[in-house]
């Protein structure tokens, strides 16, 4: 079985610009949450997919959009990055979206912004 | 929205002995879950232990164990017989919310096993 991955490990981006991070989700889960872990601090949740939809969002703008696709893998999308978005992002894969479902994380991508 | 506090930013722990990770939460939730992870230094998230909000009886998982008192809202973890293995930040984490089950993360206890 495998687990959650994640591309790419790190990346780095100027000001302003935009970014793309990817998720595979574990085998027959079809649920993906993206957190965001800066510095320091716990992951902050940003928005969860479920069967293709957006099913809850966290308090952040709407410069971070996600998508998720038919096999369940996932993308989560910032335009006009600032240097606050400096942070590790973490996906994290269930079997469902109700609160029964553990949720499953992979490595996380590293994101700087300079 | 729910809160979590683990009053310990850092702890350490001799290898074998016994250490006690606290937290507290606020919800305003009767029926949710929660969940202690831990994050090596290598960074992946890795699922603990969990508990039913509903079950009186504290879950166990080999060394890993919690004691849940919901009344007072606390969920503390205790890790017997610490390995070297077991250093890591540790998250605690209800997870809860009306359609969209989200973890809510404290900002975590750094601990230590020293040999």
């Amino acid at each position: 079985e495998t687990g959650v991955t994640q591309s790419p490990t790190h990346l780095i981006k100027t000001r302003g610009q935009q970014v793309t991070l990817r998720c595979s989700s574990q085998s027959g889960h079809n649920t993906v949450s993206w957190y965001q872990q800066a510095l320091g601090q716990g992951p902050q949740f940003i928005f969860q997919y479920y069967r293709e939809e957006e099913n809850g969002r966290g308090n952040f703008p709407p410069r971070f959009s996600g998508l998720q696709f038919p096999n369940y893998s996932s993308e989560l999308n910032v335009n006009a990055l600032e240097l606050d978005d400096s942070a590790l992002y973490l996906c994290a894969s269930s079997l469902g979206a109700g609160s029964s479902y553990e949720q499953y994380f992979g490595p996380g991508t590293r994101l700087t912004v300079t | 929205a729910q809160t979590v506090t683990q009053s310990q930013p850092e702890m350490s722990v001799q290898e074998a002995e016994t250490v006690t990770l606290s937290c507290t939460y606020d919800t305003s939730e009767s029926n949710y879950y929660l969940f202690w992870y831990k994050q090596p230094p290598s960074r992946q998230m890795i699922l603990v232990i969990r508990q039913e909000a509903y079950k009186q009886q504290n879950a166990t998982e080999n060394r890993f164990s919690v004691n849940f008192q919901k009344a007072a809202k606390s969920f503390s973890l205790k890790i017997s017989d610490s390995q070297l293995g077991d250093t890591a930040m540790y998250f605690c984490a209800p997870l809860s919310g009306a359609g969209s089950y989200q973890l809510t993360f404290g900002k975590g206890t750094k601990l230590s096993v020293i040999p």
